[in-house]
């Protein structure tokens, strides 16, 4: 499985746009890319997932760039309830991954 | 709601003692997972299922933990001789098939005196 790299910490202020950047230098040809949030005390949550390019959902945006060693997860005018551990994670979906390797992510923290 | 639920959701015991969770996965969902996640980590995996077979088992599952879906629908998770080592918060996701996204639970936080 693909280690990844993230920030531990973020700042951010309510209403400003956050990007939140994973490194992924031995990603696989078949893995995919996923992002899950957790808040304090209740399970992950996914948010997006994608393989190239970009994807966007009503949630959050993700981009890949065309050598997919890094994504970029971003969350617009972010409010506090986005006050929340986020976890970027690869794995081969062609062959059926299993298992989800989660690192220890990045804690944002929104304020007013 | 029709989410992953998860009982009890908190549980203190003290060393030695047995204690078993429970999970519901979502009913569609062949696919069930066990986590386990200790404070300022991301969950790891521990064994899941696809529907009554369990298939993958993490060398973090010792053998005083066991985990059972006997009708392919809910799950159990038992661990013996408790630790203060396995205090934990237990996770439990569920998916539809194996390219599906897992969806979590609440979890069960374990804390062993």
């Amino acid at each position: 499985l693909a280690k990844t790299t993230q920030p531990i910490s973020m700042d951010s202020y309510e209403g400003q746009e956050v990007n939140i950047t994973c490194s992924h230098n031995n990603i696989a040809t078949n893995d995919y890319i996923t992002w899950y949030q957790q808040f304090p005390s209740q399970g992950p949550r996914f948010i997006i997932q994608g393989y190239k390019t970009k994807v966007t959902n009503e949630v959050a945006s993700l981009f890949i760039p065309a050598d997919r060693k890094s994504s970029t997860l971003s969350l617009p005018r972010v409010s506090l309830s986005d006050t929340a551990v986020y976890y970027c994670l690869v794995g081969d979906i062609g062959s059926g991954y299993s298992t989800l390797t989660f690192g220890k992510g990045t804690m944002l923290l929104v304020s007013p | 709601d029709t989410g992953v639920s998860q009982d009890p959701r908190h549980k203190i015991t003290k060393r030695g003692q047995n204690v078993t969770f429970r999970c519901d996965p979502i009913s569609e969902h062949n696919r069930l997972y066990w986590y386990r996640q200790t404070l300022g980590q991301g969950p790891e995996f521990l064994t899941y299922f696809q529907n009554e077979a369990q298939l993958e088992k993490s060398r973090l599952l010792s053998d005083r933990f066991s985990a059972e879906r006997p009708k392919g629908s809910f799950s159990t998770l038992e661990i013996q001789r408790t630790e203060q080592g396995d205090s934990a918060m237990y996770l439990c996701a569920s998916s539809y098939g194996q390219w599906e996204t897992q969806y979590f639970g609440p979890g069960t936080r374990l804390l062993v005196l």
